[in-house]
């Protein structure tokens, strides 16, 4: 089945500064990778989400990028503000609705 | 209310106990899920479900039980409770891809 992988464990920036997290993944079939932001004690929430056929996309102060090739997938979180101190789960798509989860990253926002 | 609820959100059970937790969701999404969250370890698959009466074992399934008789509902059980499955269970349904968590249950066994 697929593997996901995810670094680092545990993030702290200063406010304002960006903040990467990277994810792989194993199966190469896997072609929906989405991000979900766990905030203290609330349940996961999809906060951004790429499909296989896309390099890059962007919401805001967010963006994902994927590389195909090297199976691997990174959220970009630009201006960081406290409130976005919270655990990030990337995930991937193996089809059939199953997605694999990473172990997470809690990021802190140092005001 | 729409949308997936759990219950309870809160719950202590002795070792060796049955407990089952509840899952229903609104939608009529036909994928459902349950994850338990362990520090360090992220949102491990413990069962899913395709459709009504279709189940299928995740990750770490075993001393857990699941039914899907109704599409809706999609209950957890825990045949004889241990210490090991001190946890907070998520489910979750699924459409697209896209997953929609329930509010988790805190699991203690004591």
């Amino acid at each position: 089945g697929e593997n996901v992988e995810q670094h680092p464990s545990t993030l702290s920036v200063q406010e304002g500064d960006s903040a990467v997290i990277k994810c792989t993944y194993s199966d190469s079939a896997s072609n929906y990778f989405p991000w979900y932001k766990q905030e203290l004690g609330k349940r996961p929430q999809l906060i951004i989400d790429i499909r296989s056929n896309v390099g890059e996309k962007k919401d805001q102060r967010i963006a994902v990028t994927l590389n195909k090739t090297a199976k691997h997938f990174s959220l970009h979180i630009t201006e960081t503000q406290p409130e976005d101190s919270a655990v990030y789960f990337c995930a991937a798509d193996s089809g059939a609705n199953n997605l694999f989860f990473g172990t997470g990253t809690r990021l802190t926002v140092i005001p | 209310d729409a949308g997936i609820t759990q219950s309870p959100r809160y719950k202590i059970t002795e070792t060796g106990r049955q407990v089952t937790l509840m899952c229903h969701q609104t939608w009529s999404h036909s994928y459902m899920f349950w994850y338990r969250q362990d520090l360090g370890h992220g949102l491990r698959l413990i069962y899913y479900s395709a459709a009504a009466d279709i189940t299928d074992k995740g990750e770490v399934p075993d001393g857990y039980v699941v039914s899907r008789s109704k599409t809706e509902n999609f209950p957890l059980t825990l045949e004889s409770a241990t210490r090991s499955q001190t946890s907070v269970y998520f489910c979750a349904s699924h459409t697209a891809g896209i997953a929609f968590f329930g509010q988790g249950t805190r699991l203690t066994v004591v």
